[in-house]
């Protein structure tokens, strides 16, 4: 079946940086899209943006561009999320999950992200 | 980009129906049939329940059911069972290869 396997939580201090990672097995990596998305404490699910895992190619929502990379090696069915100059509301559990057509079919478990002095 | 609206919370009875609204733009929840549901238990990872608007993955029960009328999709759980508290958000396509949630909804079960 379908895993997602994200690594695990990370405490920051503002203006680091922080990369999660998502580990997928179970499907074939090249062929679903990668999408990312957060939860804030006491907020909703907010979608951050996507990686087509065979290309590369990137599209990610206008807030976070030019402050989040999302990047892939094919070797190990990986794609790995990077955040910088990393602020306190960036603290949020960060979810990978793998797309279908415009849906997210399965998810990470999530990785909680700390930023703190 | 504001995000799609739906109530805060809403509740019923254990065998009742309670329904959900999302309510977005001509831009997102009205220009495509891209419309999901899931259900996220604090401390899990979220489920997709619906997608496409009307259609339900495998091992999703059919009491959980999706519809769009212009810019408003709907998620109707009928025969609530006590498992179905959680919270639930909406997504659609917004054009743009982006994605947008809805604020989500808390479902308490009486």
């Amino acid at each position: 079946q379908v895993q997602l396997m994200q690594s695990g939580a990370e405490v920051k201090k503002p203006g680091a940086s922080v990369t999660v990672s998502c580990k997928a097995s179970g499907y074939t990596f090249t062929a679903s899209y990668m999408h990312w998305m957060r939860q804030a404490p006491g907020q909703g699910l907010e979608w951050m943006g996507r990686i087509n895992p065979s290309s590369g190619v990137t599209n990610y929502l206008q807030k976070f561009q030019g402050r989040v990379t999302m990047t892939r090696d094919t070797s190990i069915n990986t794609v790995y999320m990077e955040v910088r100059s990393l602020r306190y509301d960036d603290t949020a559990v960060y979810y990978c999950a793998r797309g279908r057509t415009e849906d997210l079919a399965d998810w990470g478990q999530g990785t909680l992200v700390t930023v703190s002095s | 980009q504001s995000a799609l609206t739906q109530p805060r919370s809403v509740s019923g009875s254990p065998g009742q129906s309670v329904t959900i609204s999302c309510t977005g733009t001509s831009s997102d929840v009205g220009a495509y049939t891209y419309v999901s549901w899931y259900q996220h238990h604090p401390g899990k990872a979220p489920t997709l329940m619906i997608y496409d608007v009307i259609r339900r993955p495998s091992g999703v029960p059919d009491r959980f059911s999706g519809s769009k009328s212009d810019n408003t999709a709907s998620l109707t759980i009928s025969g609530l069972q006590a498992e179905d508290e959680a919270d639930y958000y909406c997504c659609s396509y917004a054009g743009s290869y982006t994605l947008i949630f809805g604020g989500g909804t808390k479902l308490t079960v009486l």
